[in-house]
């Protein structure tokens, strides 16, 4: 299984700024995806991130909100841009099993204020 | 469209009690996965169980095992004597987009075993 870590573990931010997460798995992958979970909410897909191309967003998501970046195979970044306490949330990074689904990262806990 | 239900919102049971957790799905695909998750209170996602839909067999895994009905479209997991440390959220989850890996997750049931 992969092993992933993400930075920071946690943060609070203001109004209007914007955070960029960090997120490293120990091996090579094609594909790392970003997800929200909201304040007891389930999880939702953000986009899927492939290196040396643009990342994929899902419905209700979009570039400019929730830039993207993907560098090489072990890396990828997400940056939560002009924030409101509306993206107070956990922000995971995944990466795909070869058999089928993802391994997860420890998350992001975002509180806006 | 790919749709996961998780009707339980939160169950709170005592140790020892077995608990069973419900999940319903709807799918077009004629083959696909699902899965279980486990998030405890530290809120890291813990993977659990993949299933694939050729295999209808019960699963077994210690305390843990899970019934797959493909004619019902259900994917219930039970733990038997429930301890304490099984305190969480469990979410089960379906693949979407044609794809295996990306997932959708049901609401989670937010699972409370008291001492």
């Amino acid at each position: 299984s992969a092993v992933i870590s993400q930075k920071p573990s946690r943060d609070i931010c203001q109004r209007g700024t914007s955070l960029t997460i960090q997120c490293q798995v120990d091996s090579q992958v094609t594909m790392m995806f970003w997800y929200r979970q909201q304040p007891g909410q389930s999880l939702t897909l953000i986009a899927t991130a492939n290196q040396g191309s643009e990342a994929t967003y899902e419905s209700g998501f979009v570039i400019d909100k929730f830039p993207i970046s993907r560098p090489n195979l072990t890396f990828s970044t997400l940056t939560v841009s002009n924030m409101s306490p509306e993206d107070s949330s956990i922000y995971l990074c995944s990466v795909e099993d070869p058999r089928g689904g993802q391994y997860f990262g420890p998350g992001t806990r975002l509180t806006v204020t | 469209a790919q749709k996961v239900t998780q009707a339980q919102t939160e169950i709170s049971v005592v140790e020892k009690e077995d608990v069973t957790l419900d999940c319903v799905y709807e799918t077009r695909d004629t083959t696909y996965y699902l899965f279980w998750y486990k998030q405890p209170p530290s809120g890291e996602l813990v993977f659990l169980i993949r299933r694939n839909s050729f295999d209808e067999q019960n699963e077994i895994s210690g305390r843990y095992s899970w019934n797959f009905q493909k004619s019902t479209s259900s994917f219930n997991f039970t733990i038997t004597a429930s301890q304490v440390v099984d305190s969480a959220v469990y979410f089960c989850a379906l693949p979407f987009g044609g794809a295996t890996n990306k997932l959708i997750f049901g609401t989670g049931t937010l699972l409370a075993v008291q001492p």
